[in-house]
């Protein structure tokens, strides 16, 4: 398997502008997770998904942020409209249920000027 | 909820040398997961080493170990005959045994020094 992808790798965008942030999970793992890393306060959780259902958005800062995950081989996190104070890695992370480890996928580092 | 704390920012150790990344917890359950994940300047975050809180046992990879004090709630990580490829950012993490996500301390960023 080719380990969880996220595309892009880097996004550049406007202050104002819609951002979609793309994961495909391992093939199989039924729980995903979408965090945010910044320097100010770490990794954080977003939200995460089992069987494609959301479980907890809690960590979701506003609502400008929203998550979907139409089915078990992908996820989308839209930021609309997106504010510098956005910028920062965003990571996606699957799990099968049972195990102990999650997977990362490479990050997305988000830019907003 | 539960909670991580890493209090050391920045460590720093010279090459082949042992160096000590501290790491507590605060959790009121008995059973759970704890993580060492090392995230080089790739971006990737690589799974170090595990412990499971019922196994009294320290967990052991090569060159990496821990020291897991669950009355103190301690789970510090020692690095062995440090390398240059060792240099990264380290975050320790928690879960609960249930299926719940990773809770993660802010990180050590290591520097080896040639």
């Amino acid at each position: 398997d080719a380990g969880v992808i996220q595309s892009p790798r880097h996004e550049v965008t406007e202050m104002g502008q819609e951002v979609t942030l793309r994961c495909k999970p391992i093939s199989g793992h039924d729980y995903l997770f979408w965090y945010r890393q910044t320097m100010m306060r770490g990794l954080e959780l977003l939200i995460y998904f089992n069987n494609n259902v959301p479980i907890d958005d809690s960590g979701m800062p506003e609502d400008r942020f929203s998550a979907k995950m139409p089915n078990a081989s992908f996820s989308t996190l839209k930021i609309q409209p997106s504010e510098p104070r956005d910028s920062a890695v965003y990571f996606c992370a699957s799990r099968l249920q049972g195990n102990t480890e999650a997977f990362f996928g490479q990050g997305t580092r988000l830019t907003v000027v | 909820a539960q909670t991580v704390t890493q209090s050391q920012p920045e460590m720093s150790v010279q090459e082949a040398e042992t160096v000590t990344l501290s790491c507590t917890y605060d959790t009121s359950e008995s059973d759970y997961y704890l993580f060492w994940y090392k995230q080089p300047p790739s971006r990737q975050m690589i799974l170090v080493i595990r412990q499971e809180a019922y196994k009294q046992q320290n967990a052991t990879e090569n060159r990496f170990s821990v020291n897991f004090q669950k009355a103190a709630k301690s789970f510090s990580l020692k690095i062995s005959d440090s390398q240059l490829g060792d240099a990264a950012m380290y975050f320790c993490a928690y879960r609960s045994r249930g299926n719940t996500p990773l809770v993660f301390g802010k990180g050590t960023r290591l520097s080896v020094i040639a």
